[in-house]
């Protein structure tokens, strides 16, 4: 079975500043996909980034991008110059490629960013 | 723009009640599914559904039954609500097949409280 661990419960950090999330995940797998999403205090779960796991190049969506680690199953999102409205629950997911596209979520990273 | 859209934001029931968590999305997408979200737990899956009338059990589907009579819409029920199903419910939906769409279409959530 997968799984995904995301070590950081809670963050900080000033605004403008870079933070990185960190996320593990562990399968047999070897086509995936990996996904960080967020889900700001309005609630609505929001895709930030996705990554397949044959592509060797990190994906990046403006100022979040991925460092993926495929070989160490490590999947980190780096937010550059955050801004308040980064702040949000940000979770981790995986998701093999099968017919139902199951998505597994770790538990969470709540990030605040602080003016 | 896509929508899933849940017809309760909050809601609040008492033991014993039967409970139907409605969603419905307009994109055409075959699959549809129902979390559970709580805080230090993240997001578990409780039923997907990948076609009209069929449904299949996710992690904790134990309390829980879904119906999907049309492909737009898929119900949560809890047969008899009890306190330990207090939480917070979201709906998603998929396209299987759409790679560059891999990802799930949220709904905005139902916080329900069983009192």
């Amino acid at each position: 079975a997968q799984t995904v661990t995301q070590s950081q419960p809670e963050m900080s950090v000033q605004e403008a500043e870079t933070v990185t999330l960190s996320c593990t995940y562990d399968t047999s797998e070897n086509n995936y996909y990996l996904f960080w999403y967020k889900q700001p205090p309005s609630r609505q779960m929001i895709l930030v980034i996705r990554q397949e796991a044959y592509k060797q190049q990190n994906a990046t969506e403006n100022r979040f991008s991925v460092n993926f680690q495929k070989a160490a199953k490590s999947f980190s999102l780096k937010i550059s110059d955050s801004q308040l409205g980064d702040t949000a629950m940000y979770f981790c997911a995986f998701m093999k490629l099968h017919r139902d596209d199951k998505i597994i979520f770790g538990k969470g990273t709540r990030l605040h960013i602080l003016p | 723009d896509v929508k899933v859209t849940q017809s309760s934001r909050y809601l609040v029931k008492r033991t014993g009640e039967k409970v139907f968590l409605e969603c419905v999305q307009d994109m055409d997408h075959e699959n549809m599914f129902w979390y559970r979200q709580d805080p230090g737990l993240g997001l578990r899956l409780i039923y997907f559904s990948y076609d009209v009338k069929m449904k299949e059990k996710g992690d904790i589907p134990e309390g829980y039954s879904v119906s999907r009579e049309k492909k737009e819409r898929f119900s949560l029920i809890l047969e008899s609500a009890s306190t330990n199903q207090t939480s917070m419910y979201l709906c998603a939906s998929s396209f299987p097949g759409q790679k560059a769409n891999y990802g799930y279409t949220f709904g905005s959530g139902t916080r329900l409280t069983v009192v």
